[in-house]
């Protein structure tokens, strides 16, 4: 069973609006991590923004945040203000505290990211 | 500046020929990994290690190899036994494997491997 999904294979985005990037994730652990990662063309995977299970507050960077629902298993990326180099994949990821001494993430499909001027 | 270095970026492999790929970093991290990644896809795991000297299959481990015989070097090798190694490929590595789940991997810019 898939334990990331992401379910917008692409999006749309005009410049300067805000969009939002889906992810829901499947885990019967209690303590897990959320990370969103940014791959431009290059290949590279840039890590963006990180969510902890126990976290009251949703993570904030810069134009990054998270919304965390965790009754409803989703880890939404909104990303504000969007800029032409935003246009990217983008890929959640989850890693389980429960047994994973390796420090093991799950990546999702990705969603990929366009940016219009 | 300090960071994970992949080598060659792109990489051409003949049938039966086995290829290494290099990935080095210089973060000072115990942990290191290898994904795979096929075009329009996530990143699945071949084969992580937590410690030099240690490391455990992955998710998809069939056709590949690794050894850690220093802590800055996790080379793979894709073997003849992999038949479909065309994918990009992506090195990755972490403070430590297990503790706190905050911790970050970070990547490299990636292998590009073909079949000829």
């Amino acid at each position: 069973a898939q334990k990331i999904t992401q379910t917008q294979p692409g999006m749309f985005v005009q410049e300067k609006e805000a969009v939002t990037l889906d992810c829901t994730y499947d885990t019967s652990d209690q303590s897990y991590g959320l990370f969103w990662y940014k791959q431009p063309s290059s290949g590279e995977m840039i890590f963006l923004i990180y969510q902890g299970s126990y976290d009251e507050q949703n993570a904030t960077e810069g134009r990054y945040s998270l919304n965390f629902q965790k009754a409803r298993k989703s880890a939404n990326l909104v990303i504000s203000a969007s800029q032409l180099g935003d246009s990217a994949m983008y890929f959640c990821a989850m890693r389980e505290g429960r047994g994973n001494q390796g420090g093991k993430l799950i990546f999702g499909q990705g969603t990929e990211l366009s940016v219009k001027p | 500046d300090g960071g994970i270095t992949q080598s060659p970026k792109y990489l051409f492999r003949k049938e039966g020929q086995n290829v290494t790929l290099s990935c080095e970093q210089n973060l000072n991290h115990d942990a290191m990994y290898w994904y795979r990644q096929d075009p329009g896809q996530g990143l699945r795991l071949i084969y992580y290690s937590q410690i030099v000297n240690d490391f455990q299959k992955g998710d998809i481990a069939e056709g590949y190899s690794v050894s850690r015989e220093k802590k800055e070097s996790f080379p793979l090798t894709v073997t003849s036994a992999q038949k479909n190694p065309t994918a990009f490929y992506l090195c990755a590595s972490s403070i430590r494997g297990g503790g706190r789940l905050n911790q970050p991997q970070h990547f490299g810019d990636g292998t590009r491997l073909s079949i000829l």
